[in-house]
């Protein structure tokens, strides 16, 4: 079936500290991959996403590229802040939706 | 763009009554929405999948009898959490698919509280 697995948290950096959140998946077919962020008391919303091999997703600094041969799709920040503080959720729609666990990242001033 | 909207956002009862959560999308017609579960800390559970004018698809371990939903129209979809108990007390959020896009919408979710 289709699953996602993702590194677990917290993840706890320094301001302007580089950031990657390891995501992999298992799926049959070519589906969507994505990256949702939850801020602190607010909703899930979509930070980037990609739906074929080799795309990149990009939003606000934020990189991800699907990565077909690894089946990866790793979440990248070269420079994270203080209102980084999130939770992170790596996501896979292959007519359903799947999401890993979550990771929180926490960036200290 | 696409927006889910979800009511209420806050809800208090008390134990043994039922509560109802509505899902709602504002500028698209959605033919399936999916309710998911949050407890703190923890990634959404997906609870089942709504489809519109079919029964719903339940994943496993949710009870049908205790979580019902129904998809009467393209645009809403209802969670009604039956004889709610305190082990019950989660935040709820709905989703929706775009049309055509793969990507999926959020509700603001609404937070039960069963006393």
């Amino acid at each position: 079936g289709n699953s996602v697995t993702q590194m677990e948290g917290p993840v706890t950096l320094s301001e302007e500290a580089f950031l990657t959140i390891n995501c992999t998946y298992t799926a049959t077919g070519y589906p969507s991959l994505f990256w949702y962020v939850q801020y602190p008391g607010e909703g899930l919303q979509l930070l980037l996403k990609a739906t074929k091999a080799d795309d990149k997703g990009s939003n606000k600094g934020f990189e991800a590229t699907y990565r077909k041969e690894t089946t990866s799709f790793h979440l990248e920040k070269g420079s994270v802040q203080v209102s980084d503080s999130a939770v992170y959720f790596c996501a896979l729609n292959n007519n359903d939706m799947r999401f890993g666990a979550g990771t929180r990242l926490t960036v200290k001033p | 763009g696409a927006v889910v909207s979800q009511h209420p956002s806050r809800v208090i009862c008390k134990s043994g009554t039922s509560v109802k959560i509505e899902c709602r999308s504002l500028d698209f017609q959605a033919t399936t929405m999916f309710w998911y579960r949050q407890f703190p800390k923890q990634s959404l559970m997906l609870m089942a999948t709504s489809n519109e004018g079919s029964k719903a698809t339940y994943e496993q371990g949710v009870e049908k009898d205790k979580f019902l939903i129904n998809h009467a129209s393209l645009t809403l979809s209802t969670l009604t959490v039956t004889s709610a108990h305190p082990e019950d007390s989660s935040f709820y959020i709905c989703s929706a698919n775009g049309q055509n896009t793969g990507e999926l919408f959020f509700g603001e979710g609404s937070r039960l509280t069963v006393l």
